[in-house]
């Protein structure tokens, strides 16, 4: 049973230009949450979606960023004219459903290097 | 305000000794969770314990929750040098949606040969 899969393992981007990251949940779950995290610091919640909707997106950004998880296919995080700022770690994780007290389950990253 | 905050933020000892770090948070929780990060890696799931149990254990880890004090603790015991990583307090607060999760900032532990 793969766990989830994240691509890129690492991105390189000039500024102003878009990052697309993608995310497979493990087999069998339909929930994906999108996390950031900084250099030195914790991990962020960005969104949660299940399939075809977004549930929780109240810790993304307002511009520039936008998640989908549609019927086929893995989950993107699109980020347009990315800034330096934008330089971090987004992690993926999902759950076999949106009940509490569920383990979730991270990929290992994508690295994002804004220059 | 930061749900889930571990102190201290960095520990050093040597392998062999135990190892604790604590972590605080805010909001009536469902549960808490704790995370071990190496360097450039993903988040690995330790553990998990409810809002009503009181501790937890799993090998060389003992967790404890206080809800009464909004406070956890994680002990690693007979440490060794494959601890070295970054380890992660993470709430599910009762308010939230999902299992959407609250991390602290994290504890750098690192165990010296």
């Amino acid at each position: 049973n793969a766990g989830v899969m994240q691509n890129p393992r690492h991105l390189v981007r000039r500024r102003g230009q878009e990052a697309r990251l993608r995310c497979s949940p493990m087999k069998g779950h339909s929930h994906v949450y999108w996390y950031r995290q900084l250099p030195e610091e914790g991990l962020k919640f960005m969104v949660y979606l299940q399939k075809e909707n977004i549930i929780d997106e109240s810790g993304m950004p307002k511009e520039r960023f936008s998640a989908e998880f549609p019927k086929e296919g893995p989950s993107i995080l699109r980020i347009q004219q990315v800034v330096r700022g934008d330089s971090a770690a987004y992690f993926c994780a999902s759950s076999p459903s949106g009940l509490t007290g569920n383990t979730i389950y991270f990929g290992e990253g994508s690295w994002l290097t804004v220059v | 305000s930061q749900q889930g905050e571990e102190d201290p933020q960095a520990l050093s000892i040597q392998e062999g000794e135990n190892a604790t770090m604590n972590c605080s948070y805010k909001t009536s929780i469902n549960n808490l969770q704790w995370y071990r990060q190496n360097s450039g890696r993903g988040l690995v799931h330790l553990i998990l314990i409810r809002s009503n149990e009181r501790e937890k254990h799993s090998g060389r880890l003992r967790v404890t929750l206080d809800t009464s004090k909004k406070s956890s603790s994680l002990l690693i015991t007979a440490s060794r040098a494959a601890d070295t990583a970054s380890y992660f307090c993470a709430t599910d607060a009762k308010e939230t949606s999902g299992s959407r999760l609250t991390f602290g900032e994290g504890t750098q532990l690192t165990v010296n040969p």
